[in-house]
């Protein structure tokens, strides 16, 4: 069975801090995939990212940066210089590759909150 | 580019009532996947559909059931609602071994 845990239920911070979400999985496969969705008050999800389980480099896009340790099965997400509009539920996912079904087991999310 | 469309984006029945949602995925999508999150909860998996077929089932009441028709859309139909079935339901669409992207949602509230 699959699970995804998100220790942190809400974190603040102040508008430019850094900030890191924790993202801790448990899967028996040796193949998977691990995701970051975004979902803004107004209720939507967003995709951010998705990393394939061979692949353990490290990610960056703009402000955002992911680290993926297949060692400690964690795969966390940094926010630098964080800005309001960065304020959202942050969710860590996984999904186990499964030809025509790769659902998505989430974690409880993270509420970040910035401060402005 | 185009996004999954669902409708209605709201919605607000009665108990004992029914409801169909609707989904129409990404044009050459072949995986859909319904989802239902309840409030302050995450997304829980409900069902998914490759090529217009049943792939999985989760954690989906009897009194929901699905189909994905032959233009790939597809209806999620819910009877005899209860309050708890107050939720906002997403679907998402994607190409195998792809990523899934979500619809907007439909906001259920059963009163």
């Amino acid at each position: 069975a699959q699970k995804v845990t998100q220790a942190q239920t809400e974190i603040s911070v102040v508008e430019k801090e850094d900030v890191t979400l924790d993202c801790v999985y448990e899967t028996r496969d040796t193949t998977y995939y691990l995701f970051w969705y975004k979902q803004p008050p107004s209720g939507e999800l967003v995709f951010l990212i998705r990393r394939n389980s061979f692949d353990e480099q490290n990610e960056i896009s703009g402000r955002y940066s992911w680290n993926f340790q297949k060692s400690t099965s964690s795969f966390n997400f940094t926010i630098t210089a964080s800005q309001v509009v960065d304020s959202a539920v942050y969710f860590c996912a996984l999904s186990e590759r499964r030809l025509g079904n790769e659902k998505l087991t989430f974690g409880t999310g993270t509420r970040l909150t910035i401060i402005p | 580019a185009a996004g999954v469309i669902q409708s209605p984006r709201h919605l607000i029945k009665e108990k004992r009532e029914t409801a169909t949602l609707k989904c129409y995925p990404i044009p050459r999508h072949d995986t859909v996947y319904w989802y239902q999150q309840g409030p302050g909860q995450d997304p829980q998996f409900l069902i998914s559909f490759y090529e217009k077929m049943q792939s999985d089932k989760g954690s989906i009441p009897d009194r929901f059931s699905a189909q994905q028709f032959s233009d790939y859309h597809s209806e999620l139909n819910m009877s005899s609602l209860e309050l708890g079935d107050s939720a906002l339901y997403f679907c998402a669409s994607s190409r195998q071994e792809e990523t899934q992207y979500f619809g907007p949602g439909t906001r259920l509230l059963v009163l």
